[in-house]
């Protein structure tokens, strides 16, 4: 339960916020990954990162802005969000990018306003 | 783009009774099928897992099944319990990209 952790786990943010999420994982892995979590669709894969360099963004708006300074820490900067961004943000991680059992974190539960 | 549709959206069934969710995927390329559960306010947890090697496995309670030629799989829980009512999620992976179904909400009524 504690291998990914995410903070906060609550956000509530005006559209003119800039703010950050936070991931981190304690299990030596390699890659790390974000994802949203919207009522009634499936998870939406927006990013991935291996060894701290991006291989995969998935046609996310640049409101969005992933960060990842080292194989254990992930950061997601938010700025002038839609209200329609509100989800729940889960961060991943897995061995390599490849080896695909991901570990995923408790989420992030935007709110824009 | 990998395209992953589960069935069915809800499903309720009365403890004991069987409860059999399926998936089905577009790009056959995709070689490795996991499945998650996710209580409510939970993060998704990898419950079993198969890959395009294998027809089906099983672990205990829980079993997956995978038919490459048709691209479906599906996962099978039997005596099913209070604690299996959750969200599950089927998904596709090819390379590192893990595409999810829409999900299932499973009630396990007493």
């Amino acid at each position: 339960e504690t291998g990914v952790t995410q903070t906060p786990r609550h956000l509530v943010m005006g559209m003119t916020n800039k703010k950050s999420l936070k991931c981190e994982q304690h299990l030596g892995h390699n890659a790390m990954y974000w994802y949203k979590q919207s009522a009634k669709k499936p998870l939406e894969l927006m990013f991935v990162y291996s060894l701290e360099e991006r291989v995969e963004n998935n046609s996310v708006p640049s409101r969005f802005s992933p960060e990842c300074p080292n194989s254990s820490h992930l950061f997601l900067h938010l700025h002038t969000l839609q209200p329609e961004d509100s989800a729940l943000y889960l961060c991943a991680s897995s061995q390599d990018v490849g080896k695909e059992t991901q570990y995923f974190g408790p989420g992030t539960r935007l709110t824009v306003l | 783009g990998e395209n992953v549709e589960q069935h069915p959206s809800t499903l309720s069934v009365q403890e004991g009774d069987s409860a059999v969710i399926k998936c089905t995927y577009s790009d056959s390329a995709s070689n490795y099928f996991p499945w998650y559960k996710q209580e409510l306010g939970k993060r998704p947890q990898l419950i079993i897992d198969i890959r395009s090697n294998v027809g089906e496995k099983k672990d205990q309670r829980i079993a997956v099944t995978l038919n490459k030629t048709a691209k479906h799989f599906s996962l099978h829980i039997t005596e099913t319990q209070p604690e299996d009512s959750a969200v599950y999620f089927c998904a596709a992976s090819k390379l590192s990209k893990l595409t999810f179904g829409t999900g299932t909400r499973l009630q396990v009524t007493l």
